[in-house]
């Protein structure tokens, strides 16, 4: 079945340390994003890629990085630099100039930091 | 810049009784608008999606919107609410472009309690 596989689902991690959420789709998309969502403020976006090696930010890009080396892949990375990294990490795609804002989420990492 | 509201961030409604959740936008051009469901500790699925053809639009599971200009809403409503309809909904925003733009403006989301 064609979906979009985050992982992992829980992740724990000590102040200072940096952590990498993957996220694969089959779905053959160009588009691909990174929301975080926390409690009472929806979801706000962090980083997307229209397609391969390119990428941009958006609202809240401060203390993540990311990759698109592959269509397939985008995986987000937590860095110490992020001072409340605790949240829901939610991916999604869509293809670019179809079924415009139409996203697929994938069923999301939650990050606690210790 | 687009941006939506949703009115209440908690509702509650009765098994067999109207659902209705509010969200008005704001856009300076026409919007694209959508609404997402989201099940606990899942992502989100897509309900239905308004793209300029028929004002009223109907989604999965027996949610319907209505798109009105005049009003910047696009409200979701269903006629009698299911004990499986208790999650939390979210209200998008695109802007139309020629070649697409599915950067997402979201609503804070609502969440729906279904009482039996």
């Amino acid at each position: 079945d064609g979906g979009i596989t985050q992982s992992p689902k829980y992740l724990f991690r000590k102040e200072g340390q940096n952590v990498t959420l993957s996220c694969e789709q089959n779905l053959n998309h160009d588009a691909m994003y990174w929301y975080r969502q926390d409690p009472g403020q929806g979801l706000r976006l962090i980083y997307y890629s229209q397609i391969v090696n390119d990428f941009q930010k958006g609202d809240i890009a401060e203390g993540y990085s990311v990759s698109r080396e592959k269509k397939e892949s985008f995986p987000l990375t937590v860095t110490s630099a992020q001072k409340n990294p605790t949240a829901f990490y939610l991916c999604a795609s869509s293809m670019t100039g179809r079924a415009v804002g139409e996203l697929f989420f994938g069923e999301g990492s939650r990050l606690t930091v210790l | 810049a687009q941006s939506v509201t949703q009115l209440g961030s908690h509702v509650s409604v009765s098994e067999g009784a109207l659902v209705l959740l509010r969200c008005n936008y704001s856009s300076s051009v026409p919007p694209y608008l959508f609404w997402y469901v989201q099940y606990p500790n899942q992502g989100l699925q897509l309900l239905l999606k308004y793209t300029s053809a028929a004002t009223l639009v109907k989604g999965i599971n027996g949610f319907e919107a209505e798109f009105k200009k005049s009003e910047t809403s696009f409200h979701l409503t269903k006629p009698s609410a299911h004990m499986s309809d208790a999650a939390e909904y979210f209200c998008a925003v695109s802007i139309r472009r020629d070649f697409g733009n599915e950067k997402l403006t979201f609503g804070t989301g609502t969440r729906l309690t279904i009482i039996p």
